[in-house]
């Protein structure tokens, strides 16, 4: 069974600074890894997807991430946070033909002037 | 391009009542995902269909859970004899299987708090 790690229950960054967040899985293959947003009292918005090919896959409202087989991570990536991007942030993963998602527990992005 | 959409938004109820929710997928959308997410978790698995065809349930749901979509289209959840426990935020997907993969989108979630 597959399974994600969000090492980060937290993180605090200031305005314009870079962001990353950690996300880590668990799966015996080539997984599918998404990065999907939440912000309060809403239901999840997808960034980026990754099925196959480039490791490096871009997403909306300048969110990257970098899937690296060797560590077995999906980390998301942001060159300047802005105070709008303050939210939840969700890993999950997907077996191959996938059918359902398996969700870190979510870190949560603090955002300081 | 109208996203998926859930009914109610809010539900408040008493212990062992029984409650239904709504969820209207993406139109071209033939698979359909029903989520829970408890406070401070990510969403977890119940079940999904492939146009009315429910295909997978997971063992979070119980026997009081029970989800239907009749005609390929909408779907809906019931919970009878509703318990402290069920209070959560329950999430429904979709996504369309057949052109390649395709990623799953979420509608904004019905809310469900046990008094």
């Amino acid at each position: 069974a597959q399974s994600v790690t969000q090492p980060d229950i937290h993180i605090t960054v200031s305005e314009g600074a870079s962001l990353e967040l950690r996300c880590n899985y668990s799966y015996g293959a080539t997984p599918y890894l998404f990065w999907y947003v939440q912000s309060p009292g809403q239901g999840l918005q997808l960034l980026l997807k990754y099925f196959s090919g480039d490791t490096l896959v871009q997403g909306i409202k300048g969110f990257e991430a970098e899937f690296k087989r060797s560590q077995s991570s999906f980390n998301l990536r942001k060159p300047s946070v802005h105070w709008s991007d303050a939210a939840e942030y969700f890993c999950a993963v997907g077996a191959q033909g996938y059918s359902t998602l398996t969700f870190g527990k979510g870190t949560m992005l603090l955002v300081s002037p | 391009d109208t996203g998926v959409s859930q009914d109610p938004r809010h539900k408040i109820t008493k212990r062992g009542q029984n409650v239904t929710f709504r969820c209207d997928p993406i139109s071209e959308h033939n698979r359909l995902y029903w989520y829970r997410q408890t406070l401070g978790q990510g969403p977890e698995f119940l079940t999904y269909f492939q146009n009315e065809a429910q295909l997978e349930k997971s063992r979070l749901l119980s026997d009081r859970f029970s989800a239907e979509r009749p005609k390929g289209s909408f779907s809906t959840l019931e919970i009878q004899r509703t318990e402290q426990g069920d209070s959560a935020m329950y999430l429904c997907a979709s996504s369309h299987v057949g052109q390649g993969q395709q990623p799953q989108h979420f509608g904004d979630g019905t809310r469900l708090s046990i008094l």
